[in-house]
């Protein structure tokens, strides 16, 4: 069955270094999505990608971020200065059609 | 307003218990949603989708009440891998709610 990769599966920061977090999504889905999840709490919304852009911003998605599909299978997220309160679970999503997201496992972020 | 509400539970139920939880909608215009499902510390997973005429998969069945703008799943004889929170999304949703956690207990 196809599946959404994500690496690195753990990333330690200190706070204020740049970090990027890296997402093959599944190779037909045509929409990409990044997603938080702070432990405890409900998965939020960051961001969605559709034809090279952006289609779709939450107001956590501030300056600090940026997404990029640099080539034909990657899908990135970068925070440029990490904050501890960055520290979270983050999700990469691809979907495509009239079916539902299809997750990666995560990059379980921690800042320092 | 919240697109969907859901109980948070947690609904204790039994094993071999048949559970269900209800979601409401607000956008009357809503006509699919998926069911995924959370485990601790894991990604969301697709469980089902849901039209108009419903859905039943194994042991899973949802509905949808387009009238009383709720959709439903039922899960007959719950097994202790089905301990897990429970999400509804509207198709065209970009958010998520904080779904309904489900504890089976042996």
């Amino acid at each position: 069955e196809p599946e959404v990769t994500q690496t690195p599966s753990h990333q330690v920061t200190q706070m204020g270094q740049e970090v990027i977090l890296r997402c093959v999504p599944i190779s037909n889905h045509l929409y990409f999505y990044w997603y938080r999840q702070i432990l405890g709490q409900k998965v939020e919304f960051l961001v969605s990608f559709y034809n090279n852009e952006i289609s779709e911003k939450s107001e956590i998605f501030d300056d600090q971020f940026s997404v990029e599909r640099p080539d034909g299978s990657n899908f990135t997220l970068k925070i440029r200065s990490t904050k501890l309160e960055d520290s979270a679970m983050y999700f990469c999503a691809s979907q495509t059609g009239n079916y539902g997201y299809t997750f990666g496992s995560g990059t379980r972020l921690t800042v320092v | 307003r919240k697109e969907v509400e859901q109980d948070p539970g947690p609904f204790n139920v039994p094993e071999g218990a048949t559970v269900a939880f209800n979601c409401t909608y607000s956008n009357s215009a809503s006509q699919s949603f998926f069911w995924y499902r959370q485990d601790c510390r894991k990604e969301p997973k697709l469980l089902m989708s849901v039209y108009s005429s419903g859905n039943e998969d194994g042991r899973f069945t949802a509905q949808l009440n387009r009238a009383s703008q709720y959709i439903s799943l039922l899960i007959r004889d719950s097994k202790l891998s089905d301990s897990a929170t429970y999400l509804c999304v509207p198709r065209r949703a970009l958010t998520f709610g904080s779904g309904t956690r489900l504890q089976v207990q042996p």
